[in-house]
Formats: structure tokens, C-alpha cells, sequence
């Protein structure tokens, strides 16, 4: 069976400090990976998505960049982090071959910047 | 500009009874559409989808209705119950989105024992 990992769970950060949050996938080959941000009382924004290593599409311009570097993983990193990058964040897969198939989400990092 | 709105940002219901939740979209290109569910400090789970060719589905306690003229869904939950109690995020799609969907806002559902 498929699972998806997300560390770490809990973070603090201040501010213009460096981030790296890392997602792996499991049990499954050539998914299609995603990066979201649920920030507070708000839904779910899409940051990017890979459809394979190496490729990676930004949906929202902002101080955070992904990276894919294994077929099953998926890094968010930020050089400088701000107030605002406060929020959820989710990792997500999804079958690479499917039409708009569902997407399963990891447990999720929350990241707290002062 | 919110493509996918759901204006109820939460709703009380009794245990037993019916839980509607709803989901406005503005987009529409979008033809398929999800339910996700949340706990607190969890990633979304999958609920049950639909796509644009069909108005119904349903699966055990959650039917999903689409109103394409409307371009409205909802989500009904009979009987609810108290491990219902989550936030509720409908998503859509579109064929030039590929394999991206917009999420809505939600909407925190609490259902009273």
C-alpha cells in the first residue's frame, strides 16, 4: 500500500531564518506530486507541483521554491522566511498516469515563523 | 478572485440528522469535482467525487449533488455523527488543469451528541 511521509510535524522558526521541509512517497512509482499551504481560515493553496523529477511547476510567486530530486520525493524549501509563510503545510500524491484522480495528502507540517 | 467558494464557514447539526454542506464554483470550465475531509492537524482525506456528465453520487452516508446550470454542489450526510465533526473543503478541476485542482475555503462541521 501507498503511504506518505511529512517531517517534521511541529516547526519554529524566526524570521529570515532557512526552511526544508521534506515529503516522501512509498509504493508507488512516477507520481504526480503537490505542495500546499493552508494558512489560518483560509482553504487550501496550491504552492507547486512536479509531474516528474527535475520538473516542477510554481502556481503561486512567493520566497519558497520546491525541489524533486528522487522520483518519490518532494522538498519546500525557502532561503528567508517571512511572517506570512506561517501555515499548514501539505504534501500530496497522486497517480501520475490518471486523469484527475484523487490525491492523498500527508499529515502535514505546521510551521510557526516569529 | 475566489473560483471555488463555500460561504458557510461552519455549521452546527444534531447527531442523527442531515448535514448539507455547499460549495459554489464561478469557473465553468470546471467538470469534476471532490469532497475532502479534515481533522485537526491532519492532511485531507478523499471523501467521494463527481464528474460533470453525472447530477448524483452517492456512497453509503455521503451523496454528492451537482447543479451544473447553478454551478453549485453540495454535500449531504444522513444520518451524521459526531466523527463527522471536520472541516469540509469541496475541490474542482478542469481539463486544462491537468491533474491541479482548486480547493475551496471549507466549512467546519460539528455534529452535537
Amino acid at each position: 500500500s501507498q503511504t506518505i511521509h511529512q517531517w517534521p510535524a511541529t516547526l519554529v522558526q524566526p524570521v529570515g531564518s532557512p526552511l526544508s521541509l521534506e515529503c516522501t512517497v512509498e509504493g508507488t512509482s512516477n507520481p504526480n506530486l503537490y505542495w500546499y499551504r493552508q494558512a489560518a481560515g483560509r482553504g487550501l493553496q496550491l504552492l507547486f507541483y512536479s509531474v516528474g523529477i527535475g520538473q516542477i511547476s510554481s502556481e503561486v510567486p512567493q520566497n519558497l521554491s520546491a525541489s524533486r530530486p528522487q522520483d518519490r520525493q518532494f522538498i519546500l524549501s525557502s532561503k528567508k522566511l517571512l511572517l506570512s509563510d506561517s501555515g499548514f503545510y501539505l504534501c500530496a500524491w497522486s497517480v501520475g498516469d490518471r486523469e484527475r484522480d484523487e490525491q492523498f495528502f500527508g499529515p502535514g507540517t505546521r510551521l510557526t515563523v516569529l | 478572485d475566489q473560483q471555488v467558494k463555500q460561504n458557510s464557514p461552519s455549521l452546527s447539526v444534531q447527531e442523527g440528522r442531515i448535514s448539507i454542506l455547499n460549495c459554489d464554483y464561478t469557473n465553468s470550465m470546471f467538470d469534476y469535482f471532490l469532497w475532502y475531509k479534515k481533522y485537526p492537524a491532519e492532511g485531507p482525506t478523499f471523501l467521494i467525487s463527481i464528474s460533470s456528465i453525472k447530477d448524483k453520487n452517492e456512497d453509503g452516508r455521503f451523496t454528492v449533488f451537482l447543479n451544473k446550470s447553478a454551478k453549485h454542489l453540495s454535500l449531504h450526510i444522513v444520518p451524521s455523527q459526531p466523527g463527522d465533526s471536520a472541516v469540509y473543503f469541496c475541490a474542482a478541476s478542469a481539463v486544462n488543469y491537468g491533474q491541479n485542482f482548486v480547493f475551496g475555503p471549507g466549512t467546519r462541521l460539528s455534529v452535537l451528541p
